[in-house]
Order: C-alpha cells, then sequence, then structure tokens
C-alpha cells in the first residue's frame, strides 16, 4: 500500500512568487492535514480538509491556501512568499474511522524562499 | 500554557538502556494521543497510538497514558543506536470521529542511544 506522496520534493522560489505544493493521500484515506514545521516554531497546523471541505484552519495568513479534489489529493498554495515561509511543509493523512484518526506524514516538501 | 509539553531533553542513553519520553498536555478534552519518531531531514513517522488509560505495548515501545495527570509517556526497552532521534508527542482534541481534526504537537525530546 502507497504511503503518502508529496511534490515536489524541494523547491527554491524568489520572494514574492507563489508556489503549490501537492500531497496525494493514502488509498482510502479521506482527512488531509498540512503543517509547516521550522526549527524555531517546531510543527504548527495550517488546514485540514475532508471531502472537499476544510474541517478546520490554522493561525497563518490568508497568503496560505489550500484545497482538496474529489479524489481526496489535496494542495496548498503560499502566495506573495516572505523569506519566513522557508520551511518543511508536511502532509499527513488520516482514514475515516471514528474515534482512530491515526495521521501518516509525507516525506515533505522543503521550500526555501531566497 | 503550551498545549503539548515534553521535556526538551537531549537525553541521552546507553545502548540496551530504557529510555523514558514525558508528555504533559493542556486539555483535559483530549481524545487521542500519538507518538511520532523524526529522524533528522526526514518526516514524523508514527510508532504509537494511545486512546484509554493505561499502557499499551508494541514491540520494545510502551506508551502510557493517564487523563486525569494529563500525562502520556513513552518508554523505549533495549534502546539501540537506531532509536537516535527526535520524539514528538502530538494530541487531538477534535470530537468529530471520523475526521484528523488538528493534531497539537510538543516541541520534541531529541534522544540519543550511544553504544
Amino acid at each position: 500500500k502507497a504511503g503518502v506522496t508529496q511534490t515536489p520534493r524541494y523547491l527554491i522560489k524568489t520572494r514574492g512568487q507563489q508556489v503549490t505544493l501537492s500531497c496525494s493521500p493514502i488509498s482510502g484515506h479521506r482527512s488531509v492535514s498540512w503543517y509547516q514545521q521550522t526549527p524555531g516554531q517546531g510543527l504548527q497546523f495550517l488546514f485540514e480538509y475532508f471531502s472537499e471541505t476544510q474541517r478546520n484552519k490554522g493561525n497563518f495568513p490568508g497568503r496560505f491556501s489550500g484545497r482538496q479534489f474529489s479524489n481526496s489529493r489535496s494542495e496548498m498554495n503560499v502566495s506573495t512568499l516572505e523569506l519566513g515561509d522557508s520551511a518543511l511543509y508536511l502532509c499527513a493523512s488520516s482514514a475515516n474511522r471514528v474515534k482512530n484518526t491515526e495521521a501518516f506524514f509525507g516525506q515533505g516538501t522543503r521550500l526555501t524562499v531566497v | 500554557q503550551k498545549e503539548v509539553e515534553q521535556n526538551s531533553g537531549p537525553l541521552s542513553v546507553p545502548e540496551g538502556a530504557i529510555a523514558s519520553l514525558n508528555c504533559t498536555y493542556s486539555d483535559r478534552g483530549s481524545q487521542s494521543f500519538f507518538w511520532y519518531r523524526q529522524y533528522s531531514g526526514k518526516s514524523p513517522e508514527l510508532i504509537m497510538s494511545i486512546y484509554s488509560n493505561g499502557d499499551k505495548e508494541d514491540g520494545r515501545f510502551t506508551a502510557q497514558l493517564n487523563k486525569a495527570s494529563q500525562y502520556v509517556s513513552l518508554l523505549i526497552r533495549d534502546s539501540q543506536p537506531s532509536d537516535s532521534a527526535t520524539y514528538l508527542c502530538a494530541v487531538n482534541r477534535d470530537d468529530r470521529g471520523s475526521t484528523l481534526g488538528r493534531l497539537y504537537f510538543g516541541r520534541g525530546t531529541q534522544l540519543t542511544v550511544w553504544p
């Protein structure tokens, strides 16, 4: 069974550009969450999608957005990139099971903003 | 007060010893508790999940949950150098049941197992 797949693995962008990251969850998983990880802040929750609907949102500016498609694949977009957006962006998928919400992470996308 | 707090470490133990990692959480409504292992430069890997009070064992790993004390721990028996990593405690208090909700992570404890 394939795991969570994130693309691209590495990305270098300049300030002011925008970027789109992709996440394909484990087959059958319908919940996808996104996290930002930096050395200074640790793992910070961005948002969660379930059945194409955003169910939860973290405390990030509106430059950070996402969506989920009918096949559960998800994308997140960051517009007007800032140097502080340099981070490891992680996607986690979870099965639709009551009271069992184990989340599995993809390999991450390492974004560097220069 | 932070949602999830862990011993900042680093924690260093000799090979074959028991490593004990601790975590406290602030919200009594928390439902699910997880331990992730993260090697340097890699993504977090789920190693244990626990949902009810008591102990849960999986191989060399034992997770312990005490909801009254809002405390969760991870014991690693017969520690190996390959266990050297950062261990992240995560808590989910979303009660929707069928979705992941939001995971709250501690800052992690760096464990080093020396030969």
